[in-house]
């Protein structure tokens, strides 16, 4: 199966809090998940990323949580700021290729 | 580092016409890269994969006598998209592989 799943589809956050986004994937051979920030009429940009061995990676307000049992993995944006807003798509890499989720609309309330 | 570049941001064109987009990385080779298509509010769909030097590979669905790509240098992808519609209208994204994927800014595409 070559989908990611990713929840939700829109988030509004308050300045300051914390924002959760969510990823599952099925096929076991994705062995790369990156998550990639958009804003309206530009192309992504590359976030963050994390190879499944590794159950956290953390850089400044961003970080990913991977669990790899579940075969899900998560971006969370700390202390969020109005300048996060942007959609952010979660991805997986099988051969080479990107398989990106959904996208989630972000949205910060100052 | 690992920046992308695309050429033009936007484009208008009549129904029927040809419209060619550039992919450029600035400081890097990059002997693969990727065009995309994105609908508003949409995820990016990849539409081809584009090896310097040899044929692109198309995405099953995708035309590939509509979508014309060329890679003929380490630096440089173009697509061609071939009698334009107005179905055609989307935004194009191109990314060059350095690690990982690093994508241009987009062109915006209508097709009168």
């Amino acid at each position: 199966q070559q989908q990611v799943k990713q929840s939700p589809q829109s988030l509004i956050v308050q300045k300051g809090g914390i924002s959760i986004i969510n990823c599952a994937y099925e096929n076991t051979a994705f062995d790369y998940f990156p998550w990639y920030q958009q804003f309206p009429g530009k192309g992504p940009a590359l976030l963050i990323a994390i190879r499944p061995d590794v159950s956290e990676k953390k850089e400044g307000r961003f970080t990913i949580s991977f669990n790899k049992s579940a075969k899900q993995f998560s971006l969370h944006i700390m202390d969020s700021q109005p300048g996060d807003s942007a959609t952010y798509f979660c991805a997986a890499i099988p051969r080479g290729k990107l398989i990106f989720g959904q996208g989630t609309e972000l949205s910060v309330k100052p | 580092g690992a920046v992308v570049s695309q050429h033009p941001s936007r484009v208008i064109c009549k129904s029927g016409t040809s419209v060619k987009i550039e992919c450029r990385s600035l400081d890097f080779q990059a002997t693969t890269m990727f065009w995309y298509r994105q609908f508003p509010k949409k995820s990016l769909m990849l539409m081809a994969t584009s090896n310097e030097g040899s044929k692109a590979t198309y995405e099953q669905g995708v035309e590939k006598d509509k979508f014309l790509i060329n890679h003929a240098s380490l630096t440089l992808s173009t697509l061609t998209v071939t009698s334009a519609h107005p179905e055609d209208s989307s935004f194009y994204i191109c990314s060059a592989k350095y690690g990982s994927q690093f994508f241009g800014p987009g062109t915006r595409l209508t097709v009168l």
